[in-house]
This record gives structure tokens, C-alpha cells and sequence, in this order.
């Protein structure tokens, strides 16, 4: 079955890039599906930041915009998002998503059917 | 920015007994893209419902979404004790792609 294996360094220093990667098992990233990373804070709760198509098409959560840069690897089956000047406030539990397009008799549909485990991150000098 | 409320903020009741959840949205919403998620402790979110009403792959049928527009809701008929947990709804209609605060069903 299709399976998400996030990872990345556990502590970044404050004004630092954060850097994550997410290995997709069981399913190709060239596929017709969006790889995505969602967040979580006590403060803030689940938080989505952004998803890319193997195409190079992405989306953005305009809060981050500036901060965040998603990517895909097609050779590795991996995709990876990269937050930069990050403070205290970006504290949290990153997770990568696929977004799964489906189309039936009911119609389109949108949603992250597959996480990975979550990565913790904190960030502190 | 679509802006998810859920209500109640916590459920407390007994297994067996049915749960209903509401989610409301700030815009309107195309039921297509609304979704409904399940957390426990220490664990990342699982898809329930999509598209409104849709079950997810191995969800039971205890659990059904409805609502249009505004207005949504998840039920869970008959309370397991597995179903304690944490349950969120999601737009991804409009983007910034939101996630409400989140319902906690307990004991």
C-alpha cells in the first residue's frame, strides 16, 4: 500500500531553513496526484502549507509564500519542502499528505488520503 | 479565507451512543471538497469522509457525512470505543486549503 516516510533534522536554529523530505513508497509521484505538507501546533492547530503536482505546478498558503519552497524528485520518489528564517512560531509537527483526485458517478473530489507519521520540529537556539 | 467553526468543542459520551458533529464555514463550500478527518494521540490525521459524504477505503458505515454549502456534519451512529479521538473537517475548495479546530469526542 502507498506509504509516506517523512524526515528532516528535529531542532533549527531561529532565522534558519527548515527541510524536510517525504519518500513515497507504493505509488509514483508522477502519478495524477499532489504531494502535499500540512502542519500542527498547540497554538494553531492543523495548518496547510502547500502542494505540488510531478508537473512543477504548486500552491501555496499565502501566509508562508515567501518562507516556503516545495519540491518533487521524480527520480527518488520524493518530495521536500524547505522553510526559511523560521522563529519559534514555526514549532511544530510537519506532516506530508498525498492529495488524492478522484472522479466517480458522485462527481470530482479533493482529499489527503495517505500521511506520513509527522515529523517534529522545534526550533530553538 | 474560508474560516472552518466546529461545534461542540467536546462531545463527552458513552459507547454505543450516536455522535453528531458539525462543522460550518465562513463561504460557501462545494460538498465536493469537503472532508472529514479522524486523529488519536500521537498519531497523524485519517481520512474519513471526502467529497461530503463519501467514505474513505475501510472506514465503517457507522460513520456518514452530509451537509451543502455552509453547513456540514459527520455522525457516527453508534459510538465504538475506538472512535474516541479528535475529528476535523477540511475545505479544499478555495485556497488557503483550511482545516477547522477540531471536534474532541471522549468518555
Amino acid at each position: 500500500q502507498v506509504q509516506l516516510q517523512g524526515s528532516g533534522p528535529g531542532l533549527v536554529k531561529p532565522s534558519g531553513t527548515l527541510s524536510l523530505t517525504c519518500a513515497v513508497s507504493g505509488d509514483s509521484i508522477s502519478s495524477s496526484d499532489w504531494w502535499s505538507w500540512i502542519r500542527q501546533s498547540p497554538g494553531k492547530g492543523l495548518e496547510w502549507i502547500a502542494e505540488i503536482h510531478h508537473s512543477g505546478r504548486t500552491n501555496y498558503n499565502a501566509s508562508l509564500k515567501s518562507r516556503a519552497t516545495i519540491s518533487v524528485d521524480k527520480s527518488s520518489n520524493q518530495f521536500s519542502l524547505k522553510l526559511n528564517s523560521v522563529t519559534a512560531a514555526d514549532t511544530a509537527v510537519y506532516y506530508c499528505a498525498r492529495l488524492k483526485y478522484s472522479y466517480d458517478a458522485n462527481g470530482p473530489s479533493r482529499a489527503l488520503d495517505v500521511w506520513g507519521q509527522g515529523t517534529m520540529v522545534t526550533v530553538s537556539s | 479565507e474560508i474560516v472552518l467553526t466546529q461545534s461542540p468543542g467536546t462531545l463527552s459520551l458513552s459507547p454505543g451512543e450516536r455522535a453528531t458533529l458539525s462543522c460550518r464555514a465562513s463561504q460557501s463550500v462545494d460538498s465536493n471538497f469537503l472532508a472529514w478527518y479522524q486523529q488519536k494521540p500521537g498519531q497523524a490525521p485519517r481520512l474519513l469522509i471526502y467529497g461530503g459524504s463519501r467514505r474513505a477505503t475501510g472506514i465503517p458505515d457507522r460513520f456518514s457525512g452530509s451537509g451543502s454549502e455552509t453547513d456540514f456534519t459527520l455522525t457516527v451512529s453508534r459510538l465504538e470505543p475506538e472512535d474516541f479521538a479528535v475529528y476535523y473537517c477540511q475545505q479544499h475548495n478555495r485556497s488557503p486549503f483550511t482545516f477547522g479546530p477540531g471536534t474532541t469526542v471522549d468518555i
